[in-house]
Order: C-alpha cells, then structure tokens, then sequence
C-alpha cells in the first residue's frame, strides 16, 4: 500500500517570498503521477500541479513548482512570490498507473497561510 | 460547464436515517469517484466508477451504497446514517484524456447527531 507524509502542519510566509512544502511517499511502483492539491477556506479542492514519475524533468506551473526526487520518493512544491490568495491547505495525493485502479492517496496537509 | 455538481451543501442526519449525496458532471467523464475527508487524515476514497455500470470499493466503504447509471451522475447512499459518517464528502471525475487530474465537487459537510 502507498503511504503519502506530509511533515510540515502548517507553515507562515511573507508576502512575495518563496516556501517550499515537502512531501515524501512510500511505494513499491515505478509509474505513477503525484499531484498537489490546494484548497483554500471555500473547501473547493484544487489541482495545483501534477508530476508524472516517468518524467525527469521537473513540472512547473507559472509561480509553482516541484522537486521530484524518484529515487529519495520526494515530491516538494516552490511557490513563488507568495501572494495572500495563496493562504490554504495544500495536499500532496499519489496514484499509481493502473487502469480500473483510480485511487488517489493523499498525505495530511499543510496549512500555509500568507502574511500581508 | 458547470463542472462537478454537489448537492446538498450542508446537511444534519439523526442517527439510522437514510440518505443521498447526488453527483453530477457534465463534462462527459468516464471515472467518477468519492472521497470523505476527516481532520487530520486527508482524504480517503470510497467507492469509484470507471463507466456507466460499473463501480467498485475504494478504501472506506463501509455503510456506503453507489451505482453509476448514467455517465454524469454517481450518487452516494447511506443506509443508515452513524454519527463515525460525520465528514465532508467530495465528488471527483476525470476523463479517459485528463492526464489523471481530478476535478473535485465543492464538497457536502454531513453531520450525525
């Protein structure tokens, strides 16, 4: 069973500086996407980013970005330039590439919140 | 395009009561699933769908009924409502050429008294 950790509750930034959220996972599978999920005090959940595994190259997303680390299982989101509409719970989720196998796994969040 | 649809938005159950979380989408996707998500404990799949007609068990399915006859509605049904069924619940769909991202509901906040 895949295992998604979440090690930081909750994180504070300034305004217009760049935090990065870790995210590690645990799995026995060699194809699989990761994602980041963000969902502000509405509760809509969000796709922030997505991170497929066969893919060396790092995604980006305009202000975001991940550092993908297939071999230390590490899947950490930049933001850059933080803004206020940035303050939210962010998950990182997990699903292995397996057709009629549509679970995604999610870690606990953390809490970032954007100070003005 | 209004997305995916959840209805109601809030919603208090006595304990033993029965009821349905009603899903739609009308973007013409083929997987549709349910997740639950508790403080603490991030969310958790419950049942999902990978075409009209056919469903099957996620990681939490107990006292949860779904079936999925037409492509853009996947309801969820609880039988007999327990105040452990207290949750926000999220609706999820994707298309087979989504590139496995998810759009999620806005979500049902559940209560059982």
């Amino acid at each position: 069973a895949q295992t998604v950790t979440q090690s930081q509750p909750e994180m504070s930034v300034q305004e217009a500086e760049t935090v990065t959220l870790s995210c590690t996972y645990d799995t026995s599978e060699n194809n699989y996407y990761l994602f980041w999920y963000k969902q502000p005090p509405s509760r809509q959940m969000i796709l922030v980013i997505r991170q497929e595994a066969y893919k060396q190259q790092n995604a980006t997303e305009n202000r975001f970005s991940v550092n993908f680390q297939k071999a230390a299982k590490s899947f950490s989101l930049k933001i850059s330039d933080s803004q206020l509409g940035d303050t939210a719970m962010y998950f990182c989720a997990f699903m292995k590439l397996n057709f009629g196998n549509e679970k995604l796994t999610f870690g606990t969040g953390t809490r970032l919140t954007i100070i003005p | 395009n209004a997305g995916v649809t959840q209805t109601p938005k809030f919603q208090v159950l006595k304990t033993g009561q029965s009821m349905t979380l009603q899903c739609a989408q009308d973007m013409n996707h083929e997987y549709m699933s349910w997740y639950r998500q508790d403080p603490g404990m991030g969310l958790r799949l419950i049942h999902y769908s990978v075409g009209a007609g056919i469903t099957d068990q996620g990681e939490v399915p107990n006292g949860y009924n779904v079936s999925r006859s037409t492509t853009e509605d996947f309801p969820l049904r609880l039988l007999s409502a327990a105040p452990s069924q207290t949750s926000v619940y999220f609706c999820a769909s994707r298309g087979l050429s989504e590139n496995y991202g998810y759009t999620f509901g806005s979500g049902t906040r559940l209560t059982v008294v």
